[in-house]
């Protein structure tokens, strides 16, 4: 079976200091992979997505960037956090192809920016 | 673009009730699928049930099910014998059967089991 993990779970950051957060899948070969931030109570935002090694499309201008150095692991990166970066952001995977299976969902990391 | 849209912001009903969570969408798209996901307190994301527009018949997975009208663009979500463990944020979801997958999600509708 596949699972997808995420860490770390917490993550309290500096304005100004940079941030890594690391999603890896397991059980599947080739998944398309999703970075989302959720903010309190809110719907989620679909910032970054890869449909394959070192292939990022950004769906959202931001301080953030995304990589792909493997195939089934997935980094968020800044080289300088902003305030406004703080929320939860949570990765997910898809089956690639049309079965519309849907996209399944690591832990999430919980990020604080002071 | 597609545009998914849930306009209970919050709803509350008692334990053991029925209840339904509206969802209208927008899309010139033919066949796509449709999905409801259930986030609780945790704020994991679980996928709760799945539509394929080009099937008329209604999906089911034991206490939720749907009620899609295409003509309408409208996905409810039905929750019998509802339970404490219910009570979470739902998301309704668009998936383009081609392309990358991506999900449009709404906003949301909180939705608490009082016992």
């Amino acid at each position: 079976s596949q699972t997808i993990h995420q860490w770390p779970a917490t993550l309290v950051q500096p304005v100004g200091s940079p941030l890594s957060l690391e999603c890896t899948v397991e059980g599947t070969s080739n998944p398309n992979l999703y970075w989302y931030r959720q903010a309190a109570g809110r719907g989620l935002q679909l910032l970054f997505y890869s449909v394959g090694i070192g292939q990022i499309s950004s769906e959202v201008p931001q301080n953030l960037s995304a990589s792909r150095p493997q195939d089934r692991q997935f980094i968020l990166s800044s080289k300088k956090l902003l305030l406004s970066d703080s929320g939860f952001y949570l990765c997910a995977w898809s089956q690639t192809g049309t079965s519309g299976t849907g996209q399944y969902f690591g832990p999430g990391t919980r990020l604080t920016v002071l | 673009a597609q545009t998914v849209t849930q306009s209970q912001p919050e709803m509350s009903v008692q334990e053991a009730e029925t209840v339904t969570l509206s969802c209208t969408y927008d899309t010139s798209e033919n066949n796509y699928y449709l999905f409801w996901y259930k986030q609780p307190p945790s704020r994991q994301m679980i996928l709760v049930i799945r539509q394929e527009a080009y099937k008329q018949q209604n999906a089911t997975e034991n206490r939720f099910s749907v009620n899609f009208q295409k003509a309408a663009k409208s996905f409810s979500l039905k929750i019998s014998d509802s339970q404490l463990g219910d009570t979470a944020m739902y998301f309704c979801a668009f998936m383009k059967l081609w392309g990358a997958q991506k999900l449009v999600f709404g906003q949301g509708t909180r939705l608490t089991i009082n016992p």
